[in-house]
């Protein structure tokens, strides 16, 4: 497993701006989850996916927030009309593969910070 | 609702001395339940898990960590600290119908020499 793979891994941009952030899982994970991190507090759920449905999404994401996991491997973060209060730290995390003895753990990749000016 | 409360946000130990770092937790029904560690600009590192069967747990690194269903508690310990050790650790909970993990704020560890 080459682990868990964010890019990129900083954004700046300005307010009002889109952007994308990009999530590859570990091969053959089929559960993907969005978690955003402010400073000096825990992850907080955004999202999840198995395979490609997208199952629950937090009240945190807003309509400006819109994630994708197209073909059930690779998943997309979008947030549009940025706002400086989206200014985090965006970590991704996949789990379960299928018969696996770590099914039940979320591995990590090492986030997107975003800083929107 | 699920929630985890760390009440220490700094622990401070000599190298060589124990460390535990406190979790309590609240879920309904019974929970799995993670211990995760940050260092600097880096995404969070599995430390070790409780879903079932014995109370003490082992994980990486020489971590440890013990289930206490009365207390709710999973606390995490590690006989010996190492300067290494220095990082932000969160507790961690999700109920077991449930996929997404809620965490604690984090307790900054600093292990000096």
């Amino acid at each position: 497993d080459t682990g868990v793979s964010q890019d990129p891994r900083h954004k700046i941009t300005k307010r009002g701006q889109n952007v994308t952030f990009r999530c590859d899982p570990i091969s053959e994970h089929n559960r993907l989850y969005w978690y955003r991190q402010t400073l000096g507090q825990g992850p907080e759920f955004l999202t999840y996916f198995q395979n490609e449905a997208q199952l629950e999404k937090s009240r945190l994401l807003s309509d400006r927030f819109s994630a994708e996991r197209p073909k059930g491997s690779f998943s997309t973060l979008e947030i549009q009309r940025t706002e400086q209060g989206d200014s985090a730290m965006y970590l991704c995390a996949s789990s379960f593969k299928p018969g696996s003895q770590t099914k039940n753990i979320q591995y990590f990749g090492a986030g997107t910070r975003l800083s929107v000016l | 609702a699920q929630s985890v409360a760390q009440p220490e946000d700094q622990v401070n130990v000599a190298e060589g001395n124990p460390l535990t770092v406190k979790c309590t937790y609240s879920v309904s029904g019974n929970p799995y339940l993670f211990w995760y560690v940050q260092y600097p600009n880096r995404g969070l590192q599995f430390l070790l898990k409780y879903i079932t069967g014995d109370n003490l747990v082992k994980g990486s690194y020489g971590f440890e960590a013990e289930f206490n269903k009365s207390q709710t508690s999973f606390h995490l310990k590690k006989p010996s600290a190492l300067v290494s050790d220095s990082a932000l650790y969160f507790c961690a909970v999700r109920r077991r119908d449930d996929y997404k993990l809620s965490f604690g704020a984090g307790t900054t560890v600093t292990v000096r020499a």
